[in-house]
């Protein structure tokens, strides 16, 4: 079955610019989480998504948002980039919420902001 | 969820037996352990997980202790391929949560 596809890969963006990520989880899998990961803070959990909704939220400024449609993709964005959102951007598929050993991680998206 | 604490690095020797430990001390009864790994640059990957038994895959083996405070990710034949960051987790009922890890760099 066709894994985890983030896109793009990477993506190089100037302060003060916005940024769409989006992220195809695998085949049947209904529930999409994202997450943020720096050198310093390691990887922090962004948001949770199921069924085209926000379950859960993690400790991130209103910058960040996101959202998930009908055919369970999704997509984050992130709004007046700072050099600080430089990182790789995680986006895990689960097949239902709280299947927590059911987590498969794409590649990321490879964010560097100038 | 319970929070988890893991030491921040660890060695091991290529062929033999990695264990990792990991203290839950706040583990509620019905609250699983949950282990991935991350490997350079790439996404975490799920290894396994208990509740109270010792659990046995492909992968490792999960040694809990019978109060439920601690627990042991057990790799028998380490190889170097195994060099990554290990993340022991509780997550109750929220999304999982990853803390620093412990790094396991496995020696030739």
């Amino acid at each position: 079955k066709a894994g985890v596809t983030q896109t793009p890969r990477y993506l190089i963006k100037t302060r003060g610019q916005q940024v769409t990520l989006s992220c195809s989880p695998i085949s049947g899998h209904r529930s999409v989480s994202w997450y943020q990961q720096t050198p310093g803070q390691g990887l922090q959990f962004l948001f949770e998504y199921f069924s085209e909704t926000q379950r859960n939220k993690g400790n991130f400024p209103g910058r960040f948002s996101g959202r998930q449609f009908s055919n369970s993709r999704s997509e984050m964005n992130v709004s007046t980039l700072e050099l600080g959102d430089s990182a790789l951007y995680l986006c895990a598929s689960i097949p239902n919420p709280g299947q927590n050993y059911g987590y498969t991680f794409g590649s990321g998206t490879r964010l560097t902001v100038v | 969820d319970a929070k988890t604490t893991q030491p921040p690095s660890m060695d091991c020797a290529e062929g033999r037996a990695a264990n990792l430990p990991c203290n839950h001390s706040t583990i509620s009864g019905n609250e699983y352990v949950y282990w991935y790994r991350q490997i350079h640059s790439q996404g975490p990957q799920y290894i396994i997980h208990g509740l109270k038994n010792n659990e046995t895959n492909e992968m490792a083996s999960l040694i809990i202790t019978e109060d439920r405070k601690s627990s042991t990710l057990i790799l028998p034949h380490a190889t170097l391929r195994d060099t990554a960051v290990y993340y022991c987790l509780s997550p109750g009922n929220t999304p999982l949560v990853f803390g620093k890890g412990t790094r396991l760099s496995v020696i030739a």
